[in-house]
């Protein structure tokens, strides 16, 4: 099976505050993948990587960046934390660059700024 | 651009009820892949089914079909005798070839009760 697996589950931080998002799959998936979720908003993507060191723009980047240093592991960073960042945040995986290939998502963070 | 709608906000049905999740999608694309994501309160979506765009036959998996019509650019979902497990979130979402990005419609929201 599959295996995707964030950091957190719960994070409270202040507004300012330099935030990092861990995620890690076991299936030496190239595609990595980090979204935002908000009511009534569905999935957002904000940034995703399909090698080592490659990384590619979603349709919400700003504010966020992210690092993959080695396959399995995709990192979410706020520089600087915002209010309206709190949010649902899932990392997902996929294998191969088709277009067809199914992602598995980890269990989520939900991040809270105060 | 591809687009995913789910119109149906919240569906509550009783237990035992069949139920159909709406999903209408918009791509140029001839070639697409249609999936369903299920997201339970505790927060990871759940991969249901992939559809190709060459492939319209309907597919039956338990108390879950699926109903792919590009006739109408729908791909609904039906779960026949719900039950309370069955409530969560359900996702709809379409990816193109050639592109590992997902686009998501906004959830539907089912509420199965006793």
């Amino acid at each position: 099976d599959v295996k995707v697996t964030q950091s957190s589950r719960y994070l409270v931080k202040r507004t300012g505050e330099k935030v990092f998002l861990e995620c890690v799959q076991d299936m030496d998936h190239e595609n990595m993948f980090w979204y935002r979720q908000d009511p009534g908003l569905g999935l957002r993507l904000i940034y995703f990587s399909y090698d080592v060191k490659m990384k590619e723009k979603g349709d919400i980047p700003e504010g966020y960046s992210v690092s993959r240093e080695k396959k399995e592991r995709f990192s979410l960073i706020l520089e600087s934390a915002s209010t309206n960042q709190t949010s649902m945040y899932l990392c997902a995986s996929s294998f191969g660059t088709s277009g067809s290939e199914t992602q598995y998502f980890g269990p989520g963070t939900r991040l809270l700024v105060l | 651009a591809q687009k995913v709608t789910q119109a149906q906000t919240e569906i509550s049905v009783v237990e035992k009820e069949d139920v159909t999740l709406d999903c209408v999608y918009e791509t140029r694309d001839t070639t697409y892949y249609l999936f369903w994501y299920k997201q339970p309160p505790s927060g990871e979506l759940v991969f249901l089914i992939r559809r190709n765009s060459f492939d319209e036959q309907n597919e039956i998996s338990g108390r879950y079909s699926w109903n792919f019509q590009k006739s109408t650019s729908s791909f609904n979902f039906t779960i026949t005798a719900s039950q309370v497990v069955d409530s969560a979130v359900y996702f709809c979402a379409l990816s193109v070839t050639g592109f590992q990005k997902l686009v998501f419609g906004t959830g539907t929201r089912l509420l199965v009760s006793p």
